[in-house]
């Protein structure tokens, strides 16, 4: 299987903060997808950003399938941003491999 | 338009005993993952249709495991003779799967199993 990595493991950010998550992969892949679980564990799609840069609100993500790493980007980090991130990747079939997420706290 | 649900929340169950878990997809999505989530860990993946065809299964998917989808809409996750190890969330997902759209694939809240 594909090995995904997650870093930081955990992140405690002020309100109004910037973070990044970062999220690298062993191999290369045809999908990857960033969620959100939220306190009661449903995992809330953020984007599917095989490769290339997207944006949505205060959220953005940048995957550079070559070099086999993604990244996503909070900004003005808000409390309802807290729980954990993940990300997903595919390369062929049809399981998803995620990673062990990273867990966001967002002080007030 | 709604998305996937699943049923029951939470199941409380002793050990030895058989449970069933059902996930209704969003409409008109073919494909259909089951995965597994236990404490601090990501989702893993157990299994995954396509309309009624189970077409993978991970080895994690031991012979206590049975899914079916049978006319390719909802789906049910049985688990026999349950294991203490068995405690985790069961999460389900589904996705269209005909357009690079389709790609994305959306979870459900998930099924809570203890066993005690």
């Amino acid at each position: 299987g594909i090995q995904v990595e997650q870093s930081p493991p955990d992140l405690i950010l002020q309100e109004g903060a910037n973070s990044t998550l970062r999220c690298n992969f062993s191999d290369s892949v045809n999908n990857l997808q960033w969620f959100h679980q939220n306190p009661w564990g449903q995992l809330i799609n953020l984007f599917y950003i095989p490769s290339g840069t997207k944006q949505n609100g205060r959220l953005s993500a940048t995957t550079v399938a070559t070099e086999r790493y993604s990244l996503l980007y909070i900004s003005s980090s808000q409390t309802t941003d807290s729980g954990v991130y993940f990300c997903a990747v595919r390369k062929a079939g049809n399981q998803f491999y995620f990673g062990t997420g990273t867990s966001l706290t967002v002080i007030p | 338009d709604t998305g996937v649900s699943q049923d029951p929340r939470h199941k409380i169950t002793k050990r030895g005993q058989n449970v069933t878990f059902r996930c209704d997809p969003i409409s008109e999505h073919n494909r259909l993952y089951w995965y597994r989530q236990t404490l601090g860990q990501g989702p893993e993946f157990l299994t995954y249709f396509q309309n009624e065809a189970q077409l993978e299964k991970s080895r994690l998917l031991s012979d206590r495991f049975s899914a079916e989808r049978p006319k390719g809409s909802f789906s049910t996750l049985e688990i026999q003779r349950t294991e203490q190890g068995d405690s985790a969330m069961y999460l389900c997902a589904s996705s269209l799967g005909r357009t690079l759209s389709g790609n994305t694939i959306y979870f459900g809240e998930g099924s809570w199993l203890t066993v005690v």
